[in-house]
């Protein structure tokens, strides 16, 4: 089947800078994504998402970019704070087929920051 | 406070005794879901429900039974636990099956 992975797997940012977590997806069928963030000790936490139909969505500090031509997800953290230290995921909406559909999950990136 | 609330958080069992990991949210979503994570291969999808009385298969269904009966529970069966089911288990909860998941805060299952 086809699944979901990172480039990185380890990210190291000094305090202050930007970061930037890489995604690639091989189901061109997907047309929802997600990040998650995932604190040592809890569950995955919802971020951001984006919709096939959308290149770019911005939130609190973060932004998603889509770029489904060569079917890259990222997420970028602008001014990386301490407290964003995490594993983050991205995930993508398959339709598993009746109108269902599962989330499929990437390996996972640890983003850590120097202080 | 909207949540998703597992119990147990942590379990050390042996094989073959059966278990219940229960799960509960209050946000009166559709939509539910079981995972697996292991190191190395990230979260894995168990069995997922759409709603009452509908569930389905995941990625990783063998060795495992869900039940739907009422919106807000979603109890996650293994009838003869192996050592191979060891693993930290979270369950989630959406709106509907194209929104973000809520996740719990975790289960750790331990197997001897």
């Amino acid at each position: 089947g086809e699944s979901v992975g990172l480039h990185l797997p380890t990210l190291s940012v000094q305090e202050g800078d930007n970061s930037i977590i890489n995604c690639a997806y091989s189901n061109s069928a997907s047309d929802y994504f997600i990040w998650y963030k995932q604190e040592s000790g809890k569950g995955p936490q919802f971020i951001i998402d984006i919709r096939s139909n959308m290149d770019k969505r911005q939130g609190q500090r973060v932004t998603v970019l889509l770029n489904k031509t060569v079917k890259h997800l990222s997420l970028q953290i602008a001014a990386t704070q301490p407290g964003d230290s995490a594993v983050y995921f991205c995930a993508e909406n398959t339709n598993s087929g009746a109108g269902s559909y599962q989330l499929t999950f990437g390996k996972g990136t640890k983003l850590s920051v120097i202080p | 406070e909207a949540q998703v609330t597992q119990n147990p958080r942590y379990l050390i069992t042996v094989t073959g005794k059966k278990l219940t990991v229960t799960c509960s949210q209050n946000m009166n979503h559709e939509y539910m879901s079981w995972y697996r994570q292991d190191p190395g291969l990230g979260l894995r999808q168990i069995y997922y429900s759409m709603n009452v009385e509908v569930t389905d298969k995941g990625d990783v269904p063998e060795g495992y039974k869900v039940s739907r009966k009422e919106k807000r529970n979603f109890p996650l069966i293994l009838e003869s636990p192996s050592p191979n089911q060891t693993s930290l288990y979270f369950c989630a909860s959406s709106r509907g099956s194209q929104g973000p998941q809520h996740f719990g805060d975790g289960t750790r299952l331990s197997i001897l």
